[in-house]
């Protein structure tokens, strides 16, 4: 089944230490997101990728960075993760960047700081 | 700003109805997104609506009404497994998804 794929699902770092979560994707779509969801909150974008072209949301700590080396892969850095940091980040996918293409979600990964 | 109302949380029985309700202020419109969320999972496509009016899919359904900034998700014959969080999101003039905070439902036997 195509689907999208995160590693790991649960990921506890220590304060400061950089930490590496991915994604991947066998829908072959377009876009990839990455979303920061804290407990009873709604889902908060951080940045999405149109193939190629990132596109970085305003508020978006500069502690977090993002990379696609091809259309299957992407991967989300955190350069000094930070207490504030620990929350579920979604990653997602769709065909098109119009707003209007359902969007695919991966299982997540817990990223717990300690 | 832009803003999606739901209530935080909402109660319902084993095999009844339950209607979630959902407002939205946001700069334009280009269509709605329910999604459904069990706890600590992602969220998963329930429907989407760019046009007045209800849509049923099985035992849910979602209405629209652009001229009232409202839809609802609506949920028949309730089963347990119908527990999970249930997400409004909107799709605003420059074609920017904002999302709701969910509403937690629980249902009891």
């Amino acid at each position: 089944d195509a689907m999208v794929i995160q590693n790991p699902r649960y990921q506890v770092t220590q304060f400061g230490k950089p930490v590496t979560l991915s994604c991947s994707q066998t829908l072959n779509h377009n876009v990839m997101y990455w979303y920061q969801q804290k407990s009873s909150q709604a889902p908060k974008l951080l940045f999405h990728y149109y193939d190629k072209d990132f596109n970085n949301e305003a508020d978006t700590p500069d502690n977090f960075q993002s990379r696609r080396p091809n259309t299957s892969f992407c991967f989300l850095d955190i350069r000094s993760p930070g207490l504030g940091d620990a929350a579920m980040y979604l990653c997602a996918t769709s065909r098109g960047r119009g707003g209007t293409d359902t969007q695919y979600f991966g299982p997540g990964t817990r990223l717990t700081v300690l | 700003g832009q803003n999606i109302d739901q209530p935080t949380e909402m109660t319902a029985t084993e095999g009844a109805i339950v209607q979630i309700n959902c407002t939205y202020q946001t700069s334009g419109f280009n269509g709605l997104f329910w999604y459904q969320q069990h706890a600590g999972e992602a969220p998963t496509f329930l429907s989407y609506n760019v046009l007045d009016g209800l849509e049923e899919k099985g035992r849910f359904s979602s209405f629209l009404s652009r001229s009232k900034g409202y839809s609802y998700l609506l949920l028949k014959e309730l089963q347990m497994k119908d527990s999970a969080s249930y997400l409004c999101a909107v799709t605003d003039s420059n074609y920017q998804l904002i999302w709701g905070a969910g509403t937690k439902l629980i249902i009891k036997p």
